[in-house]
């Protein structure tokens, strides 16, 4: 299993561009989560989704959007890119067995907006 | 409200030092708490988990122990080595009614020499 993949590894945009950053997991996971992780802040929960076709925000969702088509897919798409949005994306992926379950990471995707 | 407060890094041991990383939490209800840790350039991966008052999770020669009393969970390992250079995330896990998630704490670097 190649578990969670993101892509790209980094990218640097331009304000107000807008780009989709990819991410994939092979474990056939219901529940998927997209991060951002800001220095010295630990990491914040911007959007996730409990299946196919279902989607919600979490903390900080302003200026992004996902979609869920697929239980394997989970994209998370920025619109118009402002500088507050750099930051290292991390996208993750858990199966609801009951209890406390793992949450299990992607490597990440470094962006830049200038 | 849910949070987590950890210990302000880095952390800067020499090889075979013994570890404390503190963790404290508030929290409705009785979460699971978990340590993750995020090796340089790597997304995070689960280390431990705690589901109840008093367990105590272990994984690598690291230990934490729930202390409901004190609402704590710190990391301790007796003996440090480099290749444990990375930031440890304390992060507590709620079970909302259809949904599962993690809160974390804003991390502790630990840099180790030989």
């Amino acid at each position: 299993n190649a578990g969670v993949t993101q892509t790209p590894k980094f990218r640097i945009l331009k304000i107000g561009q807008s780009m989709t950053l990819q991410c994939a997991q092979d474990m056939n996971h219901n529940y998927m989560y997209w991060y951002r992780q800001d220095p010295g802040m630990g990491l914040k929960l911007i959007y996730y989704s409990v299946g196919a076709g279902i989607t919600d925000k979490g903390e900080v969702p302003n200026g992004y959007n996902v979609s869920r088509s697929t239980t394997e897919d989970f994209p998370l798409r920025l619109e118009l890119a402002a500088p507050s949005q750099t930051s290292v994306y991390f996208c993750a992926s858990s199966y609801p067995r009951g209890g406390a379950n793992e949450q299990f990471f992607g490597p990440g995707t470094r962006l830049t907006v200038l | 409200g849910n949070s987590v407060t950890q210990m302000e890094g880095p952390v800067t041991l020499s090889e075979e030092a013994f570890l404390t990383i503190n963790c404290t939490y508030t929290a409705t209800g009785y979460p699971s708490l978990f340590w993750y840790v995020q090796y340089p350039g790597e997304g995070l991966q689960l280390l431990l988990k705690a589901t109840k008052a008093d367990d105590k999770g272990s994984n690598k020669g690291f230990e934490a122990t729930y202390r409901k009393e004190t609402t704590s969970f710190h990391l301790e390992k007796g003996s440090v080595q480099v290749s444990d250079s990375a930031v440890y995330f304390c992060a507590l896990f709620l079970m909302n009614t259809g949904f599962q998630k993690l809160v974390f704490g804003t991390g502790t670097r630990l840099l180790v020499s030989p």
